[in-house]
């Protein structure tokens, strides 16, 4: 079975400083990853996945996400953050070859600051 | 416009009543998730489809109930028997034809317990 590590609960930053939001995966065959975001009362919104190919991967809103598999990572970043960017982020997982269901990691708050 | 309609936005429910929470896509997808949200839990999987008249426990199952009549439908029912109701509902629908594609959310039900 998958797990998915969130590292930090909550995260706050000034705005345009970078920031890194952590996850951490465990799972015993490939997997495919996800980064989603949620705004204060709405559904969640997909950022960017990893599917295959380059580890280096490009998503909406400037973010982007490295898969180490040495490390079983997956973090996000962006290089400048602005206020907008305050929301929750999720991490998630599923199984290569699987049923295409997702597990998710308990959530990253990040609050922009001005 | 494609998406996936979840109605009503909020909802309350008495002491042993039954509520069902209505959850519609007109994406074509195959796939239809149910996600309970509770802060600083993240999504956990209530039941999922794949098929029309096929469902598949997930990992949070007990006191909920579902039917997949038609493809665009995936409605949930909360039933007396679920004793922790209050929290946010997230429905999710996916195109299994193309594989490994990311699932989309609708914006959520909250269930409150008067």
């Amino acid at each position: 079975a998958q797990s998915v590590t969130q590292l930090d609960s909550q995260v706050p930053v000034f705005e345009e400083a970078p920031v890194e939001l952590r996850c951490n995966y465990s799972s015993s065959v490939s997997v495919y990853l996800f980064w989603y975001v949620q705004y204060p009362n709405q559904g969640l919104q997909l950022l960017l996945k990893y599917l295959s190919g380059s580890t280096l991967v490009k998503g909406i809103n400037g973010f982007e996400a490295e898969f180490n598999k040495s490390q079983t990572s997956f973090h996000l970043r962006k290089p400048s953050v602005h206020i907008s960017d305050t929301a929750e982020y999720f991490c998630a997982v599923s199984e290569e070859g699987g049923s295409e269901k997702l597990v998710f990691g308990k959530g990253t708050k990040l609050t922009v600051n001005p | 416009d494609g998406g996936i309609t979840q109605s009503p936005k909020y909802l309350f429910r008495k002491e042993g009543q039954n509520v069902t929470l209505s959850c519609e896509q007109n994406l074509n997808h195959d796939a239809m998730y149910w996600y309970r949200q509770d802060p600083g839990q993240g999504l956990r999987l209530i039941y999922y489809s794949q098929i029309v008249n096929d469902f598949q426990k997930g990992d949070i199952a007990e006191g909920y109930s579902v039917s997949r009549e038609k493809k665009e439908s995936f409605p949930l029912t909360v039933t007396s028997a679920q004793k922790n109701p209050t929290a946010f509902y997230l429905c999710a629908s996916s195109n299994l034809a193309i594989g490994n594609q990311p699932q989309h959310f609708g914006d959520g039900t909250r269930l409150s317990i008067l």
